[in-house]
């Protein structure tokens, strides 16, 4: 079964660049890669999907190797605003039926000024 | 639009007393899910449904049930409240036929078991 490890917090400073790193060394054939940003007393918010490469979008850009037993989100531009708790999140339809979505144990992110 | 709104925010609960969290969507989603989150952890899936009358056990299915008799509702009923129950639960929807793709998540109830 699919496991996702992620660390447990990381910091940062505005304006740097921000790397989270998920490992999901047993993903399926049939798993996409998603990551949610959570902030407290609320429910998390997406922020990219990918399933292989690179995808990016106006907030995010999402890198996925090759073997993809990893996967990295990348916030180019640390903002205050990005301090908050980050879920890798690894699912997809299972073979037998019905569906599976393995959410790690999320990275709380703390930009400083 | 509201999106995805869960009652009650907050409920304490005896043990082996029963309860219903509410869930509704105004999306139009066809799916919709149950995760709880217990501290430190990430979210595990309780149950899902595909559609009106649809629904499936998820990875932590014990102790609670579901019911999808609209699109829009999707009530989680706990039966018989255990201390183990205690935890954050989520409800979300999803668009189309792609579980995998972008949930939209409620603000989550919080309920304690003692």
């Amino acid at each position: 079964l699919a496991k996702t490890t992620q660390p447990i917090s990381m910091d940062s400073y505005e304006g740097q660049e921000v790397n989270i790193t998920c490992s999901h060394n047993n993903i399926a054939t049939n798993d996409y890669i998603t990551w949610y940003q959570q902030f407290p007393s609320q429910g998390p918010r997406f922020i990219i999907q990918g399933y292989k490469t690179k995808v990016t979008n106006e907030v995010a850009s999402l890198f996925i190797p090759a073997d993809r037993k990893s996967s990295t989100l990348s916030l180019p531009r640390g903002s205050l605003s990005d301090t908050a708790v980050y879920y890798c999140l690894v699912g997809g339809w299972v073979n037998t039926g019905g569906f599976k979505t393995i959410f790690g144990a999320g990275t709380r992110l703390f930009v400083k000024a | 639009n509201a999106g995805v709104t869960q009652t009650p925010k907050f409920r304490i609960l005896k043990i082996g007393q029963s309860m219903t969290l509410q869930c509704a969507q105004d999306m139009n989603h066809n799916y919709m899910y149950w995760y709880r989150q217990d501290p430190g952890m990430g979210l595990k899936l309780i149950y899902y449904s595909v559609g009106a009358g649809i629904t499936d056990k998820g990875e932590v299915p014990n102790g609670y049930n579901v019911s999808r008799s609209t699109t829009e509702d999707f009530p989680l009923r706990l039966e018989l409240a255990a201390p183990s129950q205690t935890s954050v639960y989520f409800c979300a929807s999803s668009y189309g036929g792609d579980p995998t793709g972008e949930l939209f998540f409620g603000e989550g109830s919080r309920l304690t078991v003692l």
